[in-house]
């Protein structure tokens, strides 16, 4: 039973630039969800997706936006970067109806 | 506004002691309450939950203990092992249609040998 993978590790952009995040879900979820950790803090929700999706969202604005695809896998995006952007940003899927949440390593985004 | 606020940002403990994390909320419309343990360059991994409906969870060496009337939880860990040596953190899922999980900002637990 694979986890759930992230790609990139790290990950360091210019202010205003635009990234993509990557997530494989684990096999059998069909739910993803992104955080946010700020340094510091605990993860903070962005959105969670459910069969292609967006079935939540927390207090982000809309620079940041997702996909599923099909496979369940899942893409971050987020638009004109901003030095507070820089953060741990962390994919967890889960099965729907169950409450338990498999996280991925994350991605470490740096803006400059 | 902090929904699950964990005030202690850190812990340390002797080997062989317990360790006592803490956990406060504010919210009623939570379901479970979830802990999680976050090493260096990795996810957090979920360590044991409660239902809302339940007042204590055994796992082995973890016990997580509802007190509702308080809006309080707190993780015990005993025998603390030196390999417990962790960033902490408390969750609370969300009864909304996304059932998010509202997270503490975490306590370092150090246990020392």
């Amino acid at each position: 039973e694979t986890g759930v993978t992230q790609s990139p590790t790290h990950l360091i952009k210019t202010r205003g630039q635009q990234v993509t995040l990557r997530c494989s879900s684990q096999s059998g979820h069909n739910t993803v969800s992104w955080y946010q950790q700020a340094l510091g803090q605990g993860p903070q929700f962005i959105f969670q997706y459910y069969r292609e999706e967006e079935n939540g969202r927390g207090n982000f604005p809309p620079r940041f936006s997702g996909l599923q695809f099909p496979n369940y896998s899942s893409e971050l995006n987020v638009n004109a970067l901003e030095l507070d952007d820089s953060a741990l940003y962390l994919c967890a899927s889960s099965q729907t109806g169950l409450y338990g949440y498999t996280f991925g390593s994350g991605t470490r985004l740096t803006v400059v | 506004d902090q929904q699950v606020k964990q005030n202690s940002p850190s812990l340390s403990v002797q080997e062989g002691r317990i360790s006592i994390l803490n956990c406060d909320y504010t919210n009623s419309m939570f379901d479970y309450f979830l802990w999680y343990k976050k090493y260096p360059a990795e996810g957090p991994t979920f360590l044991i939950s409660i239902s809302s409906i339940k007042d204590k969870n055994e796992d082995g060496r973890f016990t997580v203990f509802l007190n509702k009337s308080a809006k309080h939880l707190s993780l015990h860990i005993v025998p603390s092992q030196p390999g417990d040596s962790a960033v902490y953190f408390c969750a609370a899922r969300l009864m909304d249609s996304s059932y998010k999980l509202i997270f503490g900002s975490g306590t370092r637990l150090l246990v020392r040998p």
